[in-house]
């Protein structure tokens, strides 16, 4: 069974750095491209950021709201997706999804469980 | 940036109703919509890609439909395991949009 299972949340105060992981297991990590998606308390879900793979010149794409301080990452030889935030406010606070996008384009079939960061002095 | 908008935000029904929610986009997003189902302190589940093709798995009473700027979720005959908030997804264009989300109680 495929398994994605995100690390690294965690509390930290505003303008301070936070790196998340996603370690995936069971599939071929490079095939596939990886999204983080993340869900503020009581809010609805948005959609962060974008890693493609290997075979799209592993394009990487954001949502405004992060561009310029997240930077999205990730090793194929590790099976691994990153998700570096910097200069992080109180409204970054959310349970940050890790997620496959399914081989059609069509679907995201797969999704860790969460971790959850807060940003708060 | 596409934004997507749904309705009801909130649907109170009971045990074997039919359930309807419906999504619109600002734009034309063809048929590149997906809908989700999450229960609370989990990740979201996907139910239906392009409009209305059934993720494997999931029960025939979930179908999709619609086109251009308007799309519906229906749950045929609403069941207890139902009970969960329901999100549309379009991803025509980046980034990618999700609605506020329908939460379905009883």
């Amino acid at each position: 069974e495929v398994q994605l299972e995100e690390s690294g949340g965690g509390l930290v105060q505003p303008g301070g750095s936070l790196r998340l992981s996603c370690a995936a297991s069971r599939f071929t990590f490079s095939d596939y491209h990886m999204d983080w998606v993340r869900q503020a308390p009581g809010k609805g879900l948005e959609w962060v950021a974008r890693a493609k793979n290997k075979a799209e010149s592993y394009i990487v794409l954001y949502a405004a709201s992060v561009k310029g301080r997240f930077t999205i990452s990730r090793d194929d030889s590790q099976n691994s997706l990153y998700l570096q935030m910097n200069s992080l406010r109180t409204e970054d606070t959310a349970v940050y999804f890790c997620a496959r996008r399914g081989s059609t384009g069509l679907t995201w079939d797969y999704w860790g469980q969460g971790t959850l960061v807060t940003v708060s002095s | 940036d596409i934004q997507m908008t749904q309705s009801p935000s909130t649907l109170s029904a009971s045990v074997g109703d039919r359930v309807t929610i419906t999504c619109r986009a600002s734009q034309s997003i063809s048929t590149w919509v997906a809908w989700f189902q999450q229960k609370p302190g989990k990740a979201p589940k996907l139910l239906i890609y392009k409009v209305s093709s059934l993720e494997s798995g999931v029960p025939s009473r979930f179908s999709g439909s619609g086109s251009g700027t308007e799309f519906t979720l229906t749950i045929s005959s609403l069941q207890p395991d139902d009970l969960a908030t329901y999100y549309c997804l379009q991803h025509t264009t980046y980034p990618l949009t999700f609605g506020p989300g329908t939460k379905v109680d009883f």
